[in-house]
């Protein structure tokens, strides 16, 4: 099966500083990939779709200067958490699509973020 | 916006017990729907899904059921076992890309032996 992976698993920062969480798929091309947050005890919420050498689309209330995408190739994306805060601690996931979106997405085994 | 939304927050079987887990959803436009389950720590791990020109979707010891006309979902898992303890989230892709998901609250079940 597609098979989507995370780096880093974990990762802690203190605050202010910035973090880069990168998706990537192994064995299939990702026109597409998504990035969600989950907060404890809570659903998964979609942050931003991005399409391979485009600016990714943000969903509503998600600021995009502070959570930079970049998806420059057709196997990995990142997001960059800038000047981190305590309230950005979650567990970030992305999923990897191929066929433009027309097609299942495979999700990653998320990061867990701690600001301190 | 339009959500997802779950009628169950948890749910508490006996192992070899059938289980049954709900989703409503409210975006008419939605065509394309997944179950998933989520262990702690982890990422979700894609279990079925269904799209909106079929009702019952069957796979191993698991089925889902559609039902557009009450834009009612639903996972049933037959004989659960102890490792099917998780969360379990529905998802619909509100008739854009398949990826594109908005996720419902999430079901915790547990299977006690």
């Amino acid at each position: 099966g597609a098979v989507v992976s995370q780096h880093p698993s974990w990762v802690i920062c203190k605050s202010g500083t910035s973090v880069k969480i990168e998706c990537r798929s192994l064995d299939f091309q990702a026109t597409t990939m998504f990035w969600y947050r989950q907060f404890p005890k809570q659903s998964l919420m979609l942050m931003a779709t991005s399409n391979e050498g485009s600016k990714a689309t943000y969903e509503q209330g998600v600021e995009k200067d502070k959570f930079l995408i970049n998806h420059a190739s057709l196997t990995l994306s990142t997001l960059t958490v800038t000047s981190a805060h305590p309230e950005d601690s979650s567990f970030y996931i992305c999923s990897a699509s191929s066929g433009g979106g027309n097609t299942e997405a495979f999700f990653g085994q998320g990061t867990r973020l701690t600001v301190v | 916006g339009e959500s997802v939304g779950l009628h169950l927050p948890t749910l508490s079987v006996q192992e070899g017990d059938n289980s049954i887990i709900n989703c409503a959803y409210s975006n008419s436009a939605s065509d394309y729907f997944i179950w998933y389950k989520q262990e702690s720590g982890k990422g979700p791990q894609f279990i079925i899904d269904i799209r909106s020109n079929m009702d019952k979707r069957q796979g191993q010891r698991v089925t889902v059921l559609l039902n557009k006309t009450v834009k009612h979902l639903s996972l049933q898992i037959a004989a659960t076992q102890p490792g099917d303890s998780a969360v379990y989230f529905c998802a619909e892709n509100g008739g854009t890309s398949y990826g594109k998901l908005t996720f419902g609250q999430g079901t915790i079940l547990t299977v006690h032996p």
